[in-house]
C-alpha cells in the first residue's frame, strides 16, 4: 500500500465549479495535514493544513479530515483558470517530522 | 514575508564532477529538509536535519550524499559524484516548530550529462 494515494488525474472543472481533491493515507498516526499547490516547474507552495477532524475553511479552500477513514480532501469553490495546477496531499509523518507527498492530483479549469 | 532561498536555480555538471546546492532556511526556523523531483514524478524526501545533525534519511541519500550547517544560515546538500539519474529539482525546505508546515525554496534544477 502506497503511503499517500491520490488520483492523478486530469481532473478536469469548468471556470466557477467546485473541485474536490481525494487523498488517503496508511500512517495512523500522522497528526498534521498539508496542501501544496504546484505549477510546472515551481516548488511546492502551501495553501492549506489540517489537524482535527471535519472541516477546515479559507477563502475559496475547504479541507477536510476524516482520521478514521484516513481520509483528506481539499474542496475549491468557484474555481479559476489560475488553480490550474499540481495538489499534493502531505501527512506528517507521526515517527519522524517529515512530510510525505503523494504523486498529486493534476486540476485543469476551463474557461 | 520570510523565505527560503536557495542557490543557484539551475546547476549544470559533468557525470563524476561534486556539485554543492546551497539553502538559506528562514531565520527562527529549527528544521531543515532537502527533497528531491526527477521530472514527471512525485517530490521525494532526501533528508531531515535537527539541532546539528540528521535526523533521518531515506534510501536515496547514499553515501554520495552529504549535508552541512557550515554556519547559523546556510544548509548545504554536497552530491559527490554525480550520476546521470541525480538530475532533478532540489528542494530545500524548513519549519518553525512540531507540526508546522514545511516552507519551500524555489528550487536548484540540477542537469547532469
Amino acid at each position: 500500500q502506497k503511503e499517500v494515494e491520490q488520483n492523478s488525474g486530469p481532473l478536469s472543472v469548468p471556470e466557477g465549479a467546485i473541485a474536490s481533491l481525494n487523498c488517503t493515507y496508511s500512517d495512523r498516526g500522522s497528526q498534521s495535514f498539508f496542501w501544496y499547490r504546484q505549477y510546472s516547474g515551481k516548488s511546492p507552495e502551501l495553501i492549506m493544513f489540517i489537524y482535527s477532524n471535519g472541516d477546515k475553511e479559507d477563502g475559496r479552500f475547504t479541507a477536510q479530515l476524516n482520521k478514521a477513514s484516513q481520509y483528506v480532501s481539499l474542496l475549491i469553490r468557484d474555481s479559476q483558470p489560475s488553480d490550474s495546477a499540481t495538489y499534493l496531499c502531505a501527512p506528517l509523518s507521526s515517527n519522524t517530522g517529515k512530510l510525505i507527498f503523494g504523486q498529486g492530483t493534476t486540476l485543469q479549469v476551463k474557461p | 514575508e520570510p523565505e527560503v532561498t536557495q542557490t543557484p536555480s539551475h546547476q549544470v555538471t559533468q557525470m563524476g564532477q561534486e556539485v554543492i546546492l546551497r539553502c538559506v532556511p528562514i531565520s527562527n526556523h529549527l528544521y531543515f529538509y532537502w527533497y528531491r523531483q526527477i521530472l514527471g514524478q512525485k517530490v521525494e524526501f532526501l533528508v531531515s536535519f535537527y539541532n546539528n545533525e540528521i535526523s533521518e534519511k531515506s534510501e536515496i541519500f547514499d553515501d554520495q550524499f552529504s549535508v552541512e550547517r557550515p554556519d547559523g544560515s546556510n544548509f548545504t546538500l554536497k552530491i559527490r559524484s554525480t550520476k546521470l539519474e541525480d538530475s532533478a529539482m532540489y528542494f530545500c525546505a524548513s519549519r518553525r516548530a512540531d507540526n508546522s508546515p514545511l516552507h519551500f525554496g524555489n528550487g536548484t534544477r540540477l542537469t547532469v550529462t
